[in-house]
């Protein structure tokens, strides 16, 4: 069974650029939820989509969106990046929702410079 | 809201000692309670979760963990450890109508040979 696929794994932007990053569900998994991992804040929700629908946001601006597409496969997206904004994310696939637990992606580095 | 709290950022155990990493969670309702683990530029990967029922929950690898209502605690344990249980270990929290899981701070364990 295949796990949770996370691509890019590195990534490195300019500050002001946008960036796309993709999750692969593991199959029949219709929750995935997005974390924004920093040493400094820990784990920090993004957002959860379920059945192509955002179902929950955390308290993130603006420039951070996502998607989910009708084969549960995710995206999220953030524009005019910020210093801050450097970090791992996290995407995280469950059956129906956090209470399930979930299981994680290996994650995307991105490095804002 | 929910939160946890992890006693002690890092660890440290000798080879075959006993591993026990404290966790304390606050939550309004009965909660959903997690334990996940990990490695150096990995996700994380869920060790066990408590959901209903049974309180004394058994995982992978040869983790345990204990649901004590009374204390708010879930501390996770292992009875031995191993050169390979040396990673950083997150308890979580989640509910129902929350729409994602809340997460400690993380504990480092090292484990000395």
């Amino acid at each position: 069974k295949a796990g949770v696929t996370q691509t890019p794994r590195y990534l490195i932007k300019t500050r002001g650029q946008q960036v796309t990053l993709s999750c692969s569900p593991i199959s029949g998994h219709r929750s995935v939820s997005w974390y924004q991992q920093t040493p400094g804040q820990g784990l920090q929700f993004l957002f959860e989509y379920f059945s192509e629908t955002q179902r929950n946001k955390g308290n993130f601006p603006g420039r951070f969106s996502g998607r989910q597409f009708s084969n549960s496969r995710s995206e999220m997206n953030v524009s005019t990046l910020e210093l801050g904004d450097s970090a791992l994310y996290l995407c995280a696939s469950s059956p129906e929702g956090p209470t399930n637990g979930y299981t994680f992606g290996s994650g995307t580095r991105l490095t804002v410079v | 809201a929910q939160s946890v709290t992890q006693l002690g950022s890092h660890v440290s155990v000798s080879e075959g000692a006993l591993v026990l990493l404290r966790c304390n969670y606050s939550s309004s309702v009965p909660p959903y309670l997690f334990w996940y683990v990990q490695y150096p530029n990995q996700g994380l990967q869920l060790l066990l979760k408590y959901t209903t029922g049974a309180t004394l929950v058994k995982g992978i690898n040869g983790f345990e963990a204990e649901f004590k209502k009374s204390e708010t605690s879930f501390h996770l344990t292992k009875p031995s450890a191993h050169m390979s249980d040396a990673a950083e270990y997150f308890c979580a929290v989640s509910k129902i109508d929350a729409g994602k899981s809340t997460f400690g701070d993380g504990t480092t364990l090292t484990v000395k040979p």
